[in-house]
C-alpha cells in the first residue's frame, strides 16, 4: 500500500526566511498531493494541493513542487511569518482510491520573530 | 458559513466504557471521513462514507469500533469497551464530492482520554 514519508519532523526558521518540507510517496499511481496546516487545537486545513499532471503550483507565499520520477513533492513557504508556525502534513491517496488519504507524520514549523 | 462540527470537544472516560463521538458535516457535503490522530503522530484513516454507505472502513482498528451515518448528514463513531490505547484526537472531515479524497474540511476534533 501507499507509504508517505515526511521530513524534517521539526523546522525552525527566522522570520522572513524560506522553509521547505519534503515528502516521498511509494505508489507511482498516486495522482493528487495535498498539504494541510494544523494549528494548535484545530483540525488540519488544506493550504495547497497539486495534481500529477503539473510540476509546480503557487499561491502567494506558498508553492508545491512535484517530481513524479523521483516520487517526491515539496512545500515551499517564502517570507515566513510568525503566523506560519504550525504543524504541516503532506498526503497522498493509495492505489485503491476509495476516498482516503495517507498522511505523512507531520512537520512542526517554528518561525522565530 | 458553518464548518464541520464535532462533539464533544473533550471526552474523558474509564477503561471499559462505551463512547459516542458525533460529527456534523458541512451542509451539502456528500462525503464524510473519520481519522484518528495520536499524540505527535500523523492522521490515521478510519472510515469513509459516501452518503449513508461506507465504501471503505478498512481503517477501523478492531470490531470495538463502528460508525454510522444517517440522512446523508450526521455521523457517529462508537467505541465499545474503550482501552487506554484508544486515547487520541478523533477528527471528522467532509468534502463536497466523495471518492476523490480532495479538499477535505476538518472539524476541530474530539480529544478522547481513556483512564
Amino acid at each position: 500500500g501507499e507509504n508517505v514519508e515526511q521530513h524534517p519532523s521539526t523546522l525552525s526558521v527566522q522570520e522572513g526566511d524560506s522553509a521547505v518540507i519534503k515528502c516521498t510517496y511509494s505508489d507511482s499511481a498516486s495522482n493528487y498531493f495535498p498539504w494541510y496546516k494544523q494549528e494548535l487545537g484545530k483540525g488540519p486545513q488544506l493550504i495547497i494541493d497539486i495534481r500529477s499532471n503539473v510540476g509546480e503550483k503557487k499561491d502567494q507565499r506558498i508553492a508545491v513542487t512535484l517530481n513524479k520520477t523521483a516520487k517526491h513533492f515539496s512545500l515551499h513557504i517564502t517570507e515566513t511569518q510568525p503566523e506560519d508556525s504550525a504543524v504541516y502534513f503532506c498526503a497522498a491517496p493509495p492505489l485503491s482510491n476509495t476516498g482516503k488519504l495517507i498522511f505523512g507524520q507531520g512537520t512542526t514549523l517554528q518561525v522565530k520573530p | 458559513g458553518a464548518g464541520v462540527s464535532q462533539s464533544p470537544s473533550n471526552k474523558v472516560t474509564e477503561k471499559g466504557k462505551d463512547v459516542e463521538l458525533r460529527c456534523d458535516p458541512i451542509s451539502g457535503h456528500t462525503a464524510l471521513y473519520w481519522y484518528r490522530q495520536s499524540l505527535g503522530q500523523g492522521l490515521e484513516f478510519l472510515i469513509y462514507f459516501q452518503g449513508n454507505s461506507a465504501p471503505d472502513k478498512s481503517g477501523l482498528p478492531s470490531d470495538r469500533f463502528s460508525a454510522e451515518r444517517t440522512g446523508g448528514s450526521v455521523s457517529t463513531l462508537t467505541i465499545q469497551r474503550t482501552q487506554q490505547e484508544d486515547s487520541a484526537v478523533y477528527l471528522c472531515a467532509s468534502s463536497l464530492v466523495g471518492g476523490t479524497h480532495e479538499k477535505l474540511f476538518f472539524g476541530s476534533g474530539t480529544q478522547l482520554s481513556v483512564l
